[in-house]
């Protein structure tokens, strides 16, 4: 099974700030490597796929990176709406497999 | 607009089964794999189950083969997930999910389980 470590576990920032989350998978996974947003008391949002390609409809000030076994998701001009917390996906092998998730509070 | 409603959750005992249903509506159905994927009280996403498009392949979390069975009726858009032999572990939100074999694109807004006695 392919673990999946996200970094930090919890970020407040002050809106218009960037904000950076990593994801660092414990074997080579290509690009093969999504990104969800999941606001409180929703369900999570496909928002970047495939390491880089932004999902229909996501905002531009969000962006991915990243090969192999190193991912950045990166939110450029935090507004606050994007308090939510972001998890990592991986899709290289079965099961696929998710980060412990990343906490993003709006100061 | 894509919509994907889960129900079918419930405060069962240990030991029971419960079969939960996730109902599409707004696409081709037949057209797309489905997943199932669990989150406990404030904890992290934990993938379940996929099913392809026709229902012909199958996968499983390693700790839930032979426990959770996952189907689909293409003629019903529904996707089903049947649960036998519930812990207390199994006490969850479960959600269903459309897309391919690797993303999960579009989310309902999930069912909970709760196991107890």
């Amino acid at each position: 099974e392919i673990l999946l470590t996200q970094s930090p576990d919890f970020q407040s920032v002050t809106p218009k700030e960037k904000v950076t989350i990593t994801c660092r998978a414990s074997q080579n996974i290509g690009n093969s490597l999504h990104w969800y947003q999941q606001k409180p008391d929703q369900s999570p949002k496909l928002i970047i796929k495939y390491a880089s390609q932004s999902f229909s409809g996501v905002p531009s000030r969000f962006s991915g990176s990243g090969s192999g076994t190193d991912f950045t998701l990166t939110i450029n001009s935090l507004e606050a709406e994007d308090a939510a917390t972001y998890y990592c996906q991986q899709s290289s092998s079965l099961p696929l497999t998710f980060g412990g998730g990343t906490k993003v509070d709006i100061k | 607009q894509v919509k994907l409603v889960e129900s079918g959750g419930a405060v069962v005992q240990p030991g029971r089964s419960l079969r939960l249903s996730c109902a599409a509506s707004g696409f081709t159905f037949s057209s797309y794999a489905m997943h199932w994927v669990r989150q406990a009280p404030g904890k992290g996403l934990e993938w379940v189950a996929f099913i392809s498009y026709d229902g012909t392949n199958k996968y499983y979390a390693d700790s839930l083969k032979g426990r959770f069975t996952i189907s689909r009726d293409n003629s019903k858009s529904t996707l089903f997930l049947q649960m036998n032999s519930l812990r207390d572990e199994d006490t969850t939100v479960y959600y269903c999910a459309s897309g391919g074999i690797e993303t999960l694109d579009v989310w309902g807004q999930g069912t909970t389980v709760t196991v107890s006695s």
